[in-house]
C-alpha cells in the first residue's frame, strides 16, 4: 500500500528565506507526483505537477524535483513570503492512475 | 472560467440524518474524484468517475456512502445514516482526464455530525 510521508509537520521562517519541503513515499511505481497548496477553510491549489519520467520542475518562485527510485520529492520555495504561509501538500497517483494518495502536509509560515 | 464548485459550503447533521454533498466540476473535465479530509490530515481518496462510469470505489469507507454521476457532469455523495466520524471536509475535484492530469479541487463541503 502506498504511503506518504511529509516532513517537516510544521515549519516557520522569516522573510526572505530559501526553504525546503520533503516529501517521501514508499511504491515508487507511480506516474506523477503533485504538489498542491492549501489555504485556511479553502481547497486545494495545484503548485506543480511532475510526470514520472521527468525530474523536476519549475513555477516562479517554485522548484520541485522528483527521484522515483528514492521515492523521495522536494519542494523548494526561494525568497518565501508572508503569502506563502499555508499548508503544502504532496500527493502521487495511484498504480492505476484513478486516485491521489496524499500526505498529511507541511504547514508553513512566514512571518514578516 | 469557473472553477469546481459544491454545495451546501457547510452540512449539520443529526447522527441517523442522511445527507448529499454535490459537486459542480469544470465544463468539460472527463474525470471527477471525491476525497474526505478529517481535521490536521491530508485528503483520502473515496470514489472516481470517467464521466458517467464509477471505475474505483475502493476508498468508500462503509456502504453508507454512494456516488453517483449520471449524466457524466454533476456529482452527488450520499451518505447515510451518518455517524460522528462521518465529520470531515468533503472535497470534489475535476480534470481532463485521470489522476495523471492536474486536478482541480473545488472548496470542499465542511460536514459536521451531531
Amino acid at each position: 500500500k502506498q504511503e506518504v510521508t511529509q516532513i517537516p509537520a510544521a515549519l516557520s521562517v522569516p522573510e526572505g528565506e530559501n526553504l525546503v519541503l520533503n516529501c517521501s513515499f514508499t511504491d515508487s511505481a507511480i506516474y506523477n507526483l503533485q504538489w498542491f497548496r492549501q489555504d485556511p477553510g479553502k481547497g486545494l491549489t495545484s503548485l506543480l505537477l511532475i510526470q514520472s519520467s521527468q525530474r523536476e520542475q519549475t513555477s516562479g518562485r517554485l522548484n520541485a524535483s522528483l527521484d522515483k527510485s528514492s521515492g523521495r520529492s522536494t519542494l523548494y520555495i526561494a525568497a518565501s513570503q508572508p503569502g506563502d504561509s499555508a499548508t503544502y501538500l504532496c500527493a502521487v497517483s495511484n498504480q492505476a492512475g484513478t486516485a491521489l494518495i496524499f500526505g498529511k502536509g507541511t504547514t508553513l509560515s512566514v512571518s514578516s | 472560467g469557473a472553477g469546481v464548485s459544491q454545495s451546501p459550503r457547510y452540512k449539520v447533521a443529526k447522527r441517523g440524518q442522511d445527507v448529499a454533498l454535490r459537486c459542480d466540476p469544470i465544463s468539460g473535465h472527463v474525470s471527477l474524484f471525491w476525497y474526505q479530509q478529517a481535521l490536521g490530515q491530508g485528503p483520502e481518496f473515496l470514489t472516481y468517475f470517467q464521466n458517467e462510469a464509477q471505475l474505483d470505489k475502493s476508498g468508500l469507507p462503509s456502504d453508507r456512502f454512494f456516488a453517483e454521476r449520471p449524466e457524466g457532469s454533476v456529482s452527488t455523495l450520499k451518505i447515510q445514516r451518518t455517524q460522528q466520524e462521518d465529520s470531515a471536509v468533503y472535497l470534489c475535484a475535476s480534470s481532463r482526464l485521470g489522476s495523471t492530469d492536474t486536478q482541480y479541487f473545488g472548496p470542499g463541503t465542511r460536514l459536521t455530525v451531531l
